[in-house]
């Protein structure tokens, strides 16, 4: 079955320091990737999106993603974490069963900045 | 502003109550998406539908059910309401399944 797996639960980083959030997923062939941020009390935003093509994506808040297909990865990266980065971060993928798309998300990275 | 709107935005209620959350998708978007976030559980998919059809399923309760009207908004109905019930409901939407999800800022449900 498919399924997404964010390793860590909780990640903190001094202001500054760069950033690297781990996601992979399990699936047959490529699926459809996403990357979104909840702040707190809020809804979940999108960050970046793969489909195809370029495996770098670059999103919104200066957020980029790899996409790594040897190993099943979409890891979210930022060069330079700000304190209002501060939120959870969530995995999604878009995946095809018997002809029905199926959206899954990973159970989330919660994400702590230093000052 | 996501352009998702939800209804309302804080509910107090009961064990054994019936309450409904209502959720308008965002302009042009067809598939409207239920999730329920608890602090135990994280974010669970309910349900989705297209158009005024059901289209995927999740893990929603029987207890629950869901309604795409032809205005494309939708309601989630939560009855015979259990203390753990108590969680963020949110509504998303999107053009199609394949693009992104654009979430509401959710309803949160206190059941006493």
């Amino acid at each position: 079955a498919q399924s997404v797996t964010q390793p860590d639960i909780h990640i903190t980083v001094s202001e500054g320091a760069s950033l690297e959030l781990r996601c992979n997923y399990s699936y047959g062939a490529t699926p459809y990737l996403f990357w979104y941020v909840q702040s707190p009390g809020q809804g979940l935003q999108l960050l970046l999106k793969y489909f195809s093509g370029d495996t770098l994506v670059q999103g919104i808040k200066g957020f980029e993603a790899e996409f790594k297909r040897s190993q099943s990865s979409f890891n979210l990266r930022k060069p330079s974490v700000h304190w209002s980065d501060a939120a959870e971060y969530f995995c999604a993928v878009g995946t095809f069963t018997s002809g029905t798309y199926k959206y899954i998300f990973g159970t989330g990275t919660r994400l702590k900045v230093l000052a | 502003d996501s352009g998702v709107t939800q209804t309302p935005k804080h509910l107090i209620t009961a064990t054994g109550q019936r309450v409904t959350l209502r959720c308008s998708p965002r302009s042009g978007d067809l598939s409207v998406y239920w999730y329920q976030q608890s602090l135990d559980q994280g974010l669970q998919f309910l349900i989705q539908y297209y158009n005024g059809e059901e289209r995927a399923k999740g893990n929603i309760l029987e207890r629950f059910s869901a309604q795409q009207f032809p205005d494309l908004h939708s309601e989630l109905n939560l009855s015979s309401l259990e203390l753990g019930d108590s969680a963020l409901y949110f509504c998303a939407s999107s053009v199609s399944d394949y693009n992104e999800q654009f979430f509401g800022p959710g309803t949160r449900l206190t059941v006493l």
